[in-house]
């Protein structure tokens, strides 16, 4: 399996408090990215690295934030936590863009009350 | 704007049929498709990666084709068990990066 750690794997927190997901990997792989996933709307991508310092926006990226100041470190911070951001959130990464898997963390899942 | 739609959204068959799971896409200028498996409360797994160019990709029981021009995909499992039962989703990888479909939940009874 690919090396890819998520933490916390499960958090509960209070709406309008910030919070921030790691994912790290072992793989030295460029690409990495965070999703959440919610019935009904399979997996949206929230935001994606290709690189140290190189982040972009995703599908979903309001109320969310980025950073990866190592290769193998990227952040996700939820500046305000709201209700509407409770879900299941996955990392991933890939060798690069187009021509490589896509490999998976377990997921964090988190719940704002 | 991508969609992807995996139809149906649950299935159940008795152990040893085989079967054909579903994704159809709606934007034809895509890089590849995965198809990945998934079981509860778990991450994701790839099973078949489908780059641009290919027609088809083989893993063991699994056979995934892809289709660009009518814009759509199906996994092949042959000789269905009990232990393949998980939700299986496509997704189309594009300038948009990775675009997810909902799943298919199967179910292999014994």
């Amino acid at each position: 399996d690919a090396g890819i750690t998520q933490s916390p794997r499960h958090k509960v927190t209070e709406t309008g408090t910030p919070v921030t997901l790691r994912c790290h990997q072992t793989e030295n792989h460029r690409y990495m990215y965070w999703y959440r996933q919610d019935p009904g709307h399979g997996l949206r991508l929230i935001h994606y690295s290709y690189g140290v310092k190189d982040t972009d926006k995703g599908e979903v990226s309001d109320g969310y934030s980025v950073s990866r100041s190592k290769t193998e470190d990227f952040l996700l911070t939820l500046e305000s936590a709201t209700s509407s951001q409770t879900s299941v959130y996955f990392c991933a990464i890939s060798r690069d863009e187009t021509n490589e898997k896509l490999f998976f963390g377990s997921g964090t899942q988190l719940s704002v009350l | 704007k991508q969609e992807v739609t995996q139809i149906p959204a649950a299935l159940s068959v008795p152990e040893g049929e085989n079967l054909v799971l579903n994704c159809s896409f709606t934007d034809s200028a895509i890089y590849n498709l995965q198809w990945f498996r998934q079981d509860p409360g778990k991450g994701l797994t790839s099973l078949l990666l489908i780059q641009s160019s290919q027609r088809e990709q083989t893993s063991g029981r699994l056979n995934a084709s892809l289709d660009k021009s009518s814009g759509r995909s199906t996994l092949y499992i042959a000789a269905s068990q009990p232990g393949d039962s998980a939700t299986y989703l496509c997704a189309v990888g594009g300038t948009y990066k990775y675009i997810f479909g909902t799943g298919t939940r199967l179910k292999v009874l014994a």
